[in-house]
């Protein structure tokens, strides 16, 4: 069965600290895509970061990066000096990069505070 | 990316009623989602709406509760019928775009039924 798991509930960091949000996936299929999605208490889900699985660079957008190992099977969001503006629900999603595979596998998401 | 709005953005309900939830996107797309949110938890997909045809609804969830219409590429609603304080959510439709079909939300419809 396909499942995304997010073992820290909650995070805090520095301002202008680094923090690493962790996402660890199973999967039996070889071709499948990884996301991070930023949720403000507003309630809107907003995009991040996309790694596929046969990417061999890891992923970078701005202060966004994502960790990849693959053997490993985990996908972690680094998050480079940290924000006011980053608290956030922050979740990791996957999906199998099938033709005509629509459906995302959202994991339970990690609450990120970050501290003045 | 994509610009999806949702109307209204928040409503306070009376149980045993209805709401119909909106959804425009900026441009034509074959696929819109509907996902619900509960207090606390991650997202859960309700159905999907094709154009043309009757939406999919996932394990779980009935037409008769949460019908949907898709008149047209753009434009997508969600009822939310018989509303029990168990329907108190966030609902958020999506669109998926780009090359690696990114899927892109709108900013969410905020639920409380009473």
């Amino acid at each position: 069965a396909q499942k995304i798991t997010q073992t820290q509930p909650g995070m805090f960091v520095q301002e202008k600290e680094a923090v690493t949000l962790d996402c660890t996936y199973d999967t039996s299929d070889q071709s499948y895509g990884l996301f991070w999605y930023k949720q403000p208490s507003s309630g809107e889900m907003i995009f991040l970061i996309y790694q596929g699985s046969y990417d061999e660079q890891n992923a970078t957008e701005g202060r966004y990066s994502l960790n990849f190992q693959k053997a490993r099977k985990s996908a972690n969001l680094v998050i480079s000096a940290s924000q006011l503006g980053d608290s956030a629900m922050y979740f990791c999603a996957m999906r199998p990069a099938v033709s005509g595979t629509y459906k995302y596998i959202f994991g339970t998401g990690t609450r990120l505070k970050v501290l003045a | 990316s994509a610009v999806i709005s949702q109307k209204p953005s928040r409503d306070i309900c009376q149980r045993g009623t209805s709401l119909t939830i909106q959804c425009q996107v900026d441009s034509q797309v074959t696929m819109m989602f509907w996902y619900r949110q509960q207090p606390g938890q991650s997202l859960t997909l309700i159905a999907t709406a094709n154009q043309g045809s009757e939406a999919t609804y996932e394990s779980g969830f009935v037409i008769d509760k949460f019908p949907i219409s898709r008149p047209n590429l753009t434009f997508s609603t969600l009822t939310v019928s018989n509303m029990s304080p168990e329907d108190s959510s966030i609902y958020l439709c999506s669109v998926d775009r780009g090359a690696q079909e990114t899927q892109y939300f709108g900013p969410g419809t905020r639920l409380l039924v009473l």
